[in-house]
């Protein structure tokens, strides 16, 4: 059972687009996180939001979680090369140690 | 910094064979886990553990064994090798908690003929 829904699960655009990533549930969490993966490498942490209407930047990048925590959105401004690989986002529920994970946003970025 | 270390990165089987991927982190972790990332699947836990001694199942366990005899090492056994286990394996570490960063390894590709 999937309780993290990511959109969209594939998205190529050109260098200089924006562009939003979301991450729905019907469930509560406690915090979410967002990671990077790039081909041929383990996941890498970007950020972690916990506050109800959270948003946290890193540099181009907008991360904000839903004021009710069930959601969260990934916006990317003017967005680079560099900037393409899969994008997960894991929910941390009641447990202190257990992740939901989404499945993934396949991002391209085209010069 | 090792980080979190996996071997090996690659390995073919054929159905029915057994092997043991190694995971080793220097971080002093009390969580370890053990995951499969298939396409269009995300990541699926398959084992954890939240200290030497103690471990659990995860949503995906059929199949395969775990150990923790150090808080260092969290070996993942296949037991028999079956065509629907080729997958692309991760081992991650963390301090748990809210807020807890889990920390990968680079990931070992199994292919099972």
């Amino acid at each position: 059972t999937q309780l993290l829904e990511q959109s969209p699960q594939f998205l190529s655009i050109q260098e200089g687009e924006n562009l939003t990533v979301y991450c729905n549930s019907s469930s509560v969490f406690s915090s979410l996180q967002w990671y990077r993966q790039e081909p041929g490498e383990g996941p890498v942490l970007l950020v972690t939001v916990v506050t109800g209407g959270e948003v946290k930047k890193l540099k181009r990048l907008t991360f904000q979680f839903g004021d009710a925590r069930k959601d969260s959105s990934l916006h990317i401004t003017a967005a680079q090369p560099g900037d393409t690989g899969l994008y997960l986002c894991a929910g941390v529920k009641d447990s202190n140690y257990q992740l939901i994970w989404g499945a993934g946003t396949k991002l391209i970025i085209k010069p | 910094n090792a980080g979190v270390t996996q071997t090996p990165k690659f390995q073919v089987l054929k159905t029915g064979q057994s092997m043991t991927l190694q995971c080793a982190q220097d971080m002093n972790h009390e969580y370890m886990s053990w995951y499969r990332q298939d396409p269009g699947m995300g990541l699926r836990l398959i084992h954890y553990s939240v200290g030497a001694g103690i471990t659990d199942q995860g949503e995906v366990p059929n199949g395969y064994n775990v150990s923790r005899s150090t808080t260092e090492d969290f070996p993942l056994r296949l037991l028999s090798a079956a065509p629907s286990q080729t997958s692309v394996y991760f081992c991650a570490s963390g301090r748990g908690g809210r807020t807890g960063e889990l920390f990968f390894g680079e990931g070992s590709r199994l292919t099972v003929l």
